[in-house]
């Protein structure tokens, strides 16, 4: 079956715009997670979405990132006003439910603000 | 004092050889244990979880010593394709994500 999937694949955006990073978990997966992961580093959580709950935004490291998961599948991540400590790999995760602790994760998507 | 720690490697083998990464965890709330592998720029994937007990999967085992807070992986008979960095991961009660470390890095050589 068709796993996480992730677009755009790489993205190469000048410092100060906006981007928009798209994730599609595995169908029937109730929990979506975002983590990025800069060059040398472990995964950094950002973002998790649980069914219908409000999504735990605790791990967001500024008011420039902002998620949001429609319909309670498909996920955009947001990065307003990039800056180049922004660039990293982004990497979405799904699982099947709370302490589904199983996740699958995306390709990512590889940032690079210049 | 980082949740999880792990020696960043790398850990350099010949085929065939036993090779063993522990990896520390701080809060002793954690409940659930993983090791998860990622090759180069690829994403992670669940590799094994960590039992209490133990557990064996083929050429690998993993082992949890709560008292301590430490998880062992042995991989014994290395491969080529055994080549990737190992991630420590742990999930503790309150938290609704997993705790990667950062990682340790093997490469077995022909």
């Amino acid at each position: 079956g068709a796993g996480v999937s992730q677009s755009p694949s790489n993205k190469v955006t000048e410092k100060g715009k906006d981007v928009e990073l798209r994730c599609d978990p595995i169908s029937g997966h109730t929990a979506l997670y975002w983590y990025r992961q800069s060059l040398g580093q472990g995964l950094e959580f950002l973002i998790y979405f649980q069914g219908n709950s409000a999504p735990d935004k605790s791990g967001l490291p500024s008011d420039r990132f902002s998620a949001e998961r429609t319909g309670g599948s498909v996920s955009t991540l947001t990065i307003q006003r990039t800056q180049q400590e922004d660039s990293a790999v982004y990497l979405c995760a799904s699982s099947a439910s709370l302490g589904g602790f199983e996740q699958y994760f995306g390709p990512g998507t590889r940032l690079t603000v210049t | 004092r980082k949740e999880v720690e792990q020696d960043p490697g790398p850990f350099n083998v010949p085929e065939g050889a036993t090779v063993a990464f522990n990896c520390t965890y701080s809060n002793s709330a954690s409940q659930s244990f993983f090791w998860y592998r990622q090759d180069c720029r690829k994403e992670p994937k669940l590799l094994m979880s960590v039992y209490s007990s133990g557990n064996e999967d083929g050429r690998f085992t993993a082992q949890l010593n709560r008292a301590s807070q430490y998880i062992s992986l042995l991989i014994r008979d290395s491969k080529l394709s055994d080549s990737a960095t190992y991630l420590c991961v742990v999930h503790h009660s309150g938290y609704s994500t997993l705790t990667f470390g950062k990682g340790t890095m093997l490469l077995v050589s022909p």
